[in-house]
């Protein structure tokens, strides 16, 4: 089982609609949860941190944690094309300060 | 302004030559790392140092070597004995701490010929 796994992409959503993006983790020790996206060909940038069970919000965007079932997710309301990119999913290592490991990401696409 | 550099933004090497990588950060952050990113793929953990003079090896730390002699500085040499350099590398720079989020550089993208 690969350490963290997001849905397999591309994920397609035409503009407005909402987009989901799924991640599990199987380090049950994660305590720190972070979104990344990244544009084609350049570095990725922190656009969501969670740190406890449920939901938090950040303008259009929802990320919601499920530490319980080792599942994470990152959702993107009234999506707009700029939002096309990949996304990364990174929990913190247990007991490992601050060492992140981030899963393969999950590639968004979004239609006019 | 605050922030991460990395140079050059592009770089291109033959076959068995070392070449150094450079990561600067002015946030006064104590962590410091560095990935790999190949195509299609997250990125792996080469180095990490949370404090001066300090470092730990990563995931893929072989062929790799790095130093921190200074908090803002965390230069990565690719060596020669590392089977497939060519990618796209990222430094990222984080307050010291197990919740705290990192930011990343811009990157370096080394092409290896």
């Amino acid at each position: 089982q690969k350490e963290v796994e997001q849905n397999s992409g591309p994920l397609s959503v035409p503009e407005g609609a909402i987009a989901s993006l799924n991640c599990t983790y199987s380090d049950r020790g994660s305590q720190s949860f972070f979104w990344y996206r990244q544009y084609s060909g350049k570095s990725p940038e922190l656009i969501m941190s969670i740190y406890s069970n449920g939901d938090k919000e950040d303008g259009r965007f929802t990320a919601q944690l499920n530490k319980a079932s080792q599942y994470v997710s990152l959702l993107i309301r009234d999506s707009q094309p700029s939002d096309s990119a990949t996304y990364l999913c990174a929990p913190t290592v247990y007991n490992q300060g601050g060492k992140l490991i981030f899963g393969q990401g999950t590639e968004l696409s979004v239609k006019p | 302004d605050g922030g991460i550099t990395q140079s050059p933004k592009y770089l291109f090497r033959k076959e068995g030559q070392n070449v150094t990588l450079s990561c600067e950060q002015n946030l006064n952050h104590d962590a410091m790392y560095w990935y790999r990113q190949d195509p299609g793929q997250g990125l792996r953990l080469i180095y990490y140092s949370q404090i001066v003079n300090d470092f730990q090896k990563g995931d893929i730390a072989e062929g790799y070597s790095v130093s921190r002699e200074k908090k803002e500085s965390f230069p990565l040499t690719v060596t020669s004995a590392q089977k497939n350099p060519t990618a796209f590398y990222l430094c990222a720079s984080s307050i010291f701490g197990s919740a705290n989020e990192q930011f990343f550089g811009p990157g370096t993208r080394l092409t290896v010929l």
